[in-house]
């Protein structure tokens, strides 16, 4: 079945860095990345997602990019703020779209 | 508002006392699934259903039941907890028939079972 890896699980940087989580996935079948933010308490909230056939989205500080042929993506937050510090978990859909298969997640600290 | 809710938000209980986590969302959609969050393992889906009276098993059922007999609601039962059942849970709702497309969360439940 389909296996996600996340890396880092942990990031630090400073307000107006840059941050990137990575992520890989096993099934080639995937069609379907989101990313969701987990703020403490809180239950995931989708904050950008792309789909096999694109290879790059992006909204206001956020981005992913995708690479079919390394099986691969990842999220790209720019001009880092405090309130951006929460869980990320990356996820892809399973080949038979019954489910979406999570990373680890990564826990992202931006200090001010 | 458009939204997912569970109850309870906690929730301690001791070994072998039935429970059932509930589940409802207001927005029409399909595809109910529900998750269990562990440190270091991430969400790992229990079980799903694509529609109603429709459901089937997740990576790690056992222990669990579900029933969708509404559209609305997907409540999540555990007929004799057991201390390995202590997590935090999630539901989750999708419009159209698939998980492939944006899954709305709910608060979440903490389960503790001592």
């Amino acid at each position: 079945g389909e296996n996600v890896e996340q890396h880092p699980s942990t990031l630090s940087v400073q307000e107006g860095d840059s941050a990137v989580i990575k992520c890989t996935y096993s099934d080639s079948a995937s069609n379907y990345f989101p990313w969701y933010k987990q703020e403490l308490g809180k239950g995931p909230q989708l904050i950008i997602d792309i789909r096999s056939n694109v290879g790059e989205k992006k909204d206001q500080r956020i981005a992913v990019t995708l690479n079919k042929t390394a099986k691969h993506f990842s999220l790209h937050i720019t001009e880092t703020q405090p309130e951006d510090s929460a869980v990320y978990f990356c996820a892809a859909s399973n080949q038979a779209g019954t489910a979406l298969i999570f990373g680890k997640g990564t826990t992202l600290s931006v200090s001010s | 508002e458009a939204q997912v809710t569970q109850n309870p938000r906690y929730l301690i209980t001791v070994t072998g006392k039935k429970l059932t986590v509930t589940c409802s969302q207001n927005m029409n959609h399909e595809y109910m699934s529900w998750y269990r969050q562990d440190p270091g393992l991430g969400l790992r889906q229990i079980y799903y259903s694509m529609n109603v009276e429709v459901t089937d098993k997740g990576d790690v059922p056992e222990g669990y039941k579900v029933s969708r007999k509404e559209k609305r609601n997907f409540p999540l039962i555990l007929e004799s907890p057991s201390p390995n059942q202590t997590s935090l849970y999630f539901c989750a709702s999708s419009p159209r028939h698939r998980a492939n497309t944006e899954a709305f969360f709910g608060q979440g439940t903490r389960l503790t079972v001592v």
